[in-house]
């Protein structure tokens, strides 16, 4: 089974801190995806990456970054949270040769940011 | 601009009938489209998918009924069992695009025994 593991269930950070969240698939899988959901609005994505030390944004990119150093690393950095990217943060894999679309989905961090 | 809709934040419906779950899109660039289901405490899991050159697709209990002159896109759960109470998440691609999709807002189905 594909296993995408997320590093924390839940964190709670103050405003202006510097935030990780790690992401680790096993499954060698090329590409990688950060997605925030938020009631009623949905799975937005932030960041996707097609290969090692390759990134582009997403949809909503602003006030995130990220890393991938390793193929089967992908961790999303806040640089100073603030309190409107309180959310549920859902990373995601998948193979280029795999399904269109099919992703697999960690089961993702809640952060809080007060 | 919400590319995807689902307009129907909740369903509740009894335990061996019919669900229907509906999807409507914007973008007619869109070609590719998928469900994913949710339960709480754990990520959205891929359910069942459709290209535009097709206007069904069934897998089990599953099917995906796709008019692309209306844009618009639905899952039937048919009989459907308590185990299907989750949020139920369209998504949209243009498969130049692998992994890049559009998610809707997603519907919370409520299977009731």
């Amino acid at each position: 089974d594909v296993k995408v593991t997320q590093s924390s269930r839940y964190l709670v950070k103050r405003t202006g801190e510097k935030v990780f969240l790690e992401c680790v698939q096993d499954m060698d899988h090329e590409n990688m995806f950060w997605y925030r959901q938020d009631p009623g609005l949905g799975l937005r994505l932030i960041y996707f990456s097609y290969d090692v030390k390759m990134k582009e944004k997403g949809d909503i990119p602003e006030g995130y970054s990220v890393s991938r150093e390793k193929k089967e690393r992908f961790s999303l950095i806040l640089e100073s949270a603030s309190t409107n990217q309180t959310s549920m943060y859902l990373c995601a894999s998948s193979s280029p040769q795999g399904s269109v679309g099919k992703l697999f989905f960690g089961s993702g961090t809640q952060l809080s940011v007060l | 601009d919400q590319q995807v809709k689902q307009n129907s934040p909740s369903l509740s419906v009894q335990e061996g009938r019919i669900s229907i779950l509906n999807c409507d899109y914007t973008n007619s660039m869109f070609d590719y489209f998928l469900w994913y289901k949710k339960y709480p405490a754990e990520g959205p899991t891929f359910l069942i998918s459709i290209s535009s050159i097709k206007d069904k697709n069934e897998d089990g209990r599953f099917t995906v009924f796709l008019n692309k002159s209306a844009k618009h896109l639905s899952l039937h759960i048919v009989p459907s069992q308590p185990g299907d109470s989750a949020v139920y998440f369209c998504a949209a691609s243009r498969s130049s695009n692998t992994g890049k999709l559009i998610f809707g807002q997603g519907t919370t189905l409520q299977v009731k025994p």
